[in-house]
């Protein structure tokens, strides 16, 4: 099966840092990769998502990067807030005849220390 | 919109009892799947459907089946709950074709003794 891994299962930063959450893959045919992010008690909400054809993908205070020679990806948080302290999971999706199934990695903890 | 509903959020049952967990989306999604969600393990794939009619399974299908009769409901049930099966099951949606968000439901946090 697939193995899609987060390499630190927690990370904890001061209000106003820089957070960056790393994501190890294994598929080389993955053509859709996705961070998510989990508050307590909630489902996964999408945060962004990137296509193998492209390297960087920026949104607001989050910008995601993909390398495909090492089967790397990572979310990169700007000026972290309290409000981002959550699990966050990447996830990799590989085409199938009968459509997508979306490998999800174990997660990160991510605490924002005020 | 509501997006993805699940019901119940909580729910206690007994070994060998049978359970539905209800699944609606009112986003006209093609695609619509089940997880459960364990301590270390992440989101592990249960079933999923590209359609009414067209279902498929997951990493973990053993002890769930799934119907898809409409494009908004994707019912997941337990034939004979066991402990193992306790954990938290989120239902996502998503549109149709390569990629795109999915969007999750809240969760039901199912408690097997």
């Amino acid at each position: 099966g697939e193995s899609v891994g987060l390499h630190l299962p927690t990370l904890s930063v001061q209000e106003g840092d820089n957070s960056i959450i790393n994501c190890a893959y294994s598929n080389s045919a993955s053509d859709y990769f996705i961070w998510y992010k989990q508050e307590s008690g909630k489902g996964p909400q999408f945060i962004i998502d990137i296509r193998s054809n492209m390297d960087k993908r920026q949104g607001q205070r989050v910008t995601v990067l993909l390398n495909k020679t090492v089967k790397h990806l990572s979310l990169q948080i700007a000026a972290t807030q309290p409000g981002d302290s959550a699990v966050y999971f990447c996830a990799e999706t590989a085409r199938t005849n009968t459509g997508n199934q979306f490998y999800f990695g174990t997660g990160t903890s991510l605490t924002v220390i005020p | 919109n509501a997006g993805v509903t699940q019901t119940p959020k909580f729910q206690v049952l007994k070994t060998g009892q049978s359970m539905t967990l209800q699944c609606a989306q009112d986003m006209n999604h093609e695609y619509m799947s089940w997880y459960r969600q364990d301590p270390g393990m992440g989101l592990r794939l249960i079933h999923y459907s590209v359609g009414a009619g067209i279902t498929d399974q997951g990493e973990v299908p053993n002890g769930y089946n799934v119907s898809r009769s409409t494009t908004e409901d994707f019912p997941l049930r337990l034939l004979s709950a066991a402990p193992s099966q306790t954990s938290v099951y989120f239902c996502a949606s998503k549109g149709g074709g390569a990629g795109g968000t999915q969007y999750f439901g809240p969760g039901t946090r199912l408690l097997v003794l």
